[in-house]
């Protein structure tokens, strides 16, 4: 089985300066990851996945995350967050060529709050 | 491309009902599966579906069911509600590209069981 870990629940930044949400993840198995995120009384949006190919993957929104295979890691990076990054955001992983493929198993979501 | 929509949005019912919950995909996806959010148990997997079969569950009791039409449209029910089964449910859809697992997911339908 899966698991995955955001060791931050909470994240206080403020508006400009760089953040990092940490996801870890425990697989015996070669797994796909992603980070989702959203904001209030909304459902979760796609922010980038990691498939294969460069372990760096970017958003359109200037965040970035990096696939770590050795440490087990797929931290979200953004160099200057503005006031409308606050949300929270979720890791995930999936096991790909698996009966349960589009199974996603979720860490505990981080709460990023920008503040001006 | 519309993206997935779920209905209702907002649901309240008392314990013992039983609800129905709707979702569309997005257009040509045949998979969709659904989730239940709640703030003590986060983001949980109850069920997959395509064409038309429940391809995977999660560890939910029988009283949460799904199913899926010709279309692709799904819908998931609860019977005999209790007051943990208020939450956000989710529905997503996935292409069924063997090189993609990319869920995208809907607005979700918030539940309150009184």
């Amino acid at each position: 089985a899966q698991s995955v870990t955001q060791l931050d629940s909470q994240v206080p930044v403020f508006e400009e300066a760089p953040v990092e949400l940490r996801c870890n993840y425990s697989s015996s198995v070669s797994v796909y990851l992603f980070w989702y995120v959203q904001y209030p009384n909304q459902g979760l949006q796609l922010l980038l996945k990691y498939l294969s190919g460069s372990t760096l993957v970017e958003s359109i929104n200037g965040f970035e995350a990096e696939f770590n295979k050795s440490q087990t890691s797929f931290h979200l990076r953004k160099p200057s967050v503005h006031i409308s990054d606050t949300a929270e955001y979720f890791c995930a992983v999936s096991v790909p060529h698996s009966g349960s493929a589009r199974q996603l198993t979720f860490g505990s979501g981080t709460q990023l709050t920008v503040l001006p | 491309k519309a993206g997935v929509t779920q209905t209702p949005r907002y649901l309240i019912k008392t314990r013992g009902q039983q609800v129905t919950l709707s979702c569309s995909p997005i257009s040509g996806h045949r998979s969709v599966s659904w989730y239940q959010q709640t703030p003590g148990q986060g983001l949980q997997f109850l069920f997959e579906y395509f064409s038309e079969t429940q391809r995977n569950k999660g560890n939910f009791p029988g009283r949460f069911s799904g199913r899926q039409f010709s279309n692709s449209r799904s819908e998931m029910n609860v019977s005999t509600l209790e007051l943990g089964d208020s939450a956000l449910y989710l529905c997503a859809s996935s292409p069924t590209s063997s090189t993609s697992n990319t869920q995208y997911f809907g607005p979700g339908t918030r539940l309150t069981v009184l």
